[in-house]
């Protein structure tokens, strides 16, 4: 079946400008994740999403940063007035997770933001 | 929160040698330990993983160790081959999984 899809796969733009990523897990998939990975650098946590709770966004690094997660599958990831440091790929991964953080995630293919 | 640690940040072998990769976590409540893998250019996929009631856990050539007094796993990688080489993220998870911040594993030929 069909695994994550992000989109769009790269992405330029211009500081200051607003950017919107977005993912679509896979279909019956309860957790939603996203993640931020620098060039050579780890999986940095940013926002969880499980099912009809409220999400835990202990890792959005600035309050330019925030993410939604519509009727349950698709999710958007937007970041407001870019910075330079904001250049990362984000990943999205989703999990059958009934509550635990437990199951496997699968990634997407990420989306490569460069800011400019 | 939970917070992983993992060392360390860049391991060289020569094929045939074992590799061991080692995590710390800071969460005693921590009840599932993932390991992914990551070659360049492509995303994370898991490889093994183990939950807070088991000591060990082995597939083949990889394994993984916990040590819930410590608050430490491993993951052991015996007869490494080329095809090994890449980075290996481990992760902690209570109510959410946290990753460390990677290894980047590179076996020589």
């Amino acid at each position: 079946g069909a695994g994550v899809s992000q989109s769009p796969s790269n992405k330029v733009t211009e500081k200051g400008k607003d950017v919107e990523l977005r993912c679509d897990p896979i279909s019956g998939h309860t957790a939603l994740y996203w993640y931020r990975q620098s060039l050579g650098q780890g999986l940095e946590f940013l926002i969880y999403f499980q099912g009809n709770s409220a999400p835990d966004k202990s890792g959005l690094p600035s309050d330019r940063f925030s993410a939604e997660r519509t009727g349950g599958s698709v999710s958007t990831l937007t970041i407001q007035r870019t910075q330079q440091e904001d250049s990362a790929v984000y990943l999205c991964a989703s999990s059958f997770a009934a509550g635990l953080p437990s199951y496997e995630q699968y990634f997407g293919p990420g989306t490569r933001l460069t800011v400019t | 929160g939970e917070n992983v640690e993992q060392h360390p940040s860049t391991l060289s072998v020569q094929e045939g040698d074992s590799a061991v990769i080692k995590c710390t976590y800071s969460d005693s409540a921590s009840n599932y330990f993932p390991w992914y893998k990551q070659e360049l250019g492509k995303r994370p996929q898991l490889i093994i993983d183990i939950r807070s009631n088991v000591g060990e856990k082995k597939d083949q050539r990889i394994a993984v160790t916990l040590n819930k007094t410590a608050k430490h796993f491993s993951l052991h990688i015996t007869e490494t081959q080329p095809e090994d080489s890449a980075v290996y993220f481990c992760g902690g998870a209570t109510n959410k999984l946290i990753f460390g911040t990677g290894t980047l594993l590179a076996v020589q030929p």
